[in-house]
C-alpha cells in the first residue's frame, strides 16, 4: 500500500511569513495526526483528526496555527505568521481508527521547514 | 498517560542482541507500552507494543515485567541499519491512545 505523502519535502522562509504543509493519509485510514519535531527532541503531537473533525488540539497554537481536514481525507497545517522558533521538521501521521490500542501509526518522512 | 524514561544513548555491535531499557514506574492497569525508532530524515516507524505479556514479532520482543514498571525491547541480531532512536510510549484510552514521544534512546550499531 502506499505510505503517508506529505509535501513539500523542505521549504525556507522568512519569518513573519505564512507557509502552509499538505498531507495525504494512507487510504481508508480515518484518524490523522500532525506533529513537530524540532532538532534534538521527540515528536510533539499538535492535532488529532477523526475523519474530518478535531478530536484534540490541545498543543496547537492556535494564534498562528490552523489544520483541516476537508471531507476526511487530506489535510493542510498551515502557520502564520511563522516564527523563528518554528523551525521543525513537520510529520503527518495516519492510522486506520481512533482510540484502538493496536492501531499503529503510520507516519510521513515530514516537510523540513527553516524559518530565517 | 504516565512517563517513560529511557538511557539518553547506547551501543550494540552488529550481529548482537541490543537491549534498550525503559522506565515507567507509574503505569497504570489500562496503559499499554508502545516502541517506535527513527532512523535520520525518516519518521517514525512502529515496532511492537503490549499490555501485560511478552511479545514478539519480526522486527523484534518486547519483554515487560511483572510489576509492569519497567519494560526492555530486544532486538535479537542488531545491524547497521537498526541505527536510530528508539522511543518508548505509553498510552492508555484517556488519550485514545495517542502518542506522545520523549527524547527516546539513541542506538548506535558498530561493525
Amino acid at each position: 500500500e502506499a505510505g503517508v505523502a506529505q509535501s513539500p519535502r523542505y521549504k525556507i522562509i522568512e519569518k513573519r511569513q505564512s507557509v502552509a504543509f499538505w498531507c495525504n493519509p494512507i487510504s481508508g485510514h480515518a484518524t490523522l495526526y500532525w506533529y513537530q519535531q524540532i532538532l534534538g527532541q521527540g515528536p510533539k503531537l499538535l492535532i488529532q483528526f477523526q475523519n474530518n473533525g478535531v478530536v484534540d488540539d490541545s498543543q496547537l497554537p492556535k494564534d498562528r496555527f490552523s489544520a483541516e481536514r476537508l471531507k476526511g481525507v487530506d489535510s493542510t497545517l498551515k502557520i502564520q505568521p511563522a516564527k523563528l522558533e518554528d523551525s521543525a521538521v513537520y510529520l503527518c501521521a495516519s492510522s486506520l481508527v481512533w482510540g484502538h490500542p493496536s492501531t499503529g501509526y503510520t507516519f510521513g518522512s515530514g516537510t523540513r521547514l527553516t524559518v530565517v | 498517560d504516565a512517563k517513560t524514561t529511557q538511557p539518553t544513548s547506547m551501543d550494540c555491535a552488529e550481529g548482537r542482541a541490543a537491549n534498550l531499557p525503559c522506565n515507567h514506574s507509574t503505569i497504570s492497569g489500562n496503559e499499554y507500552v508502545y516502541w517506535y525508532r527513527q532512523i535520520h530524515s525518516q519518521g517514525p516507524q512502529y515496532i511492537i507494543h503490549g499490555l501485560k505479556n511478552n511479545e514478539t514479532n519480526e522486527m523484534a520482543s518486547l519483554i515487560i515485567t511483572e510489576d509492569r514498571k519497567s519494560s526492555t525491547l530486544i532486538l535479537p541480531h542488531a545491524t547497521l541499519r537498526d541505527t536510530a532512536v528508539y522511543y518508548c510510549i505509553v498510552s492508555s484510552s484517556n488519550s485514545g491512545y495517542a502518542l506522545n514521544f520523549g527524547k527516546g534512546t539513541s542506538l548506535l550499531v558498530t561493525p
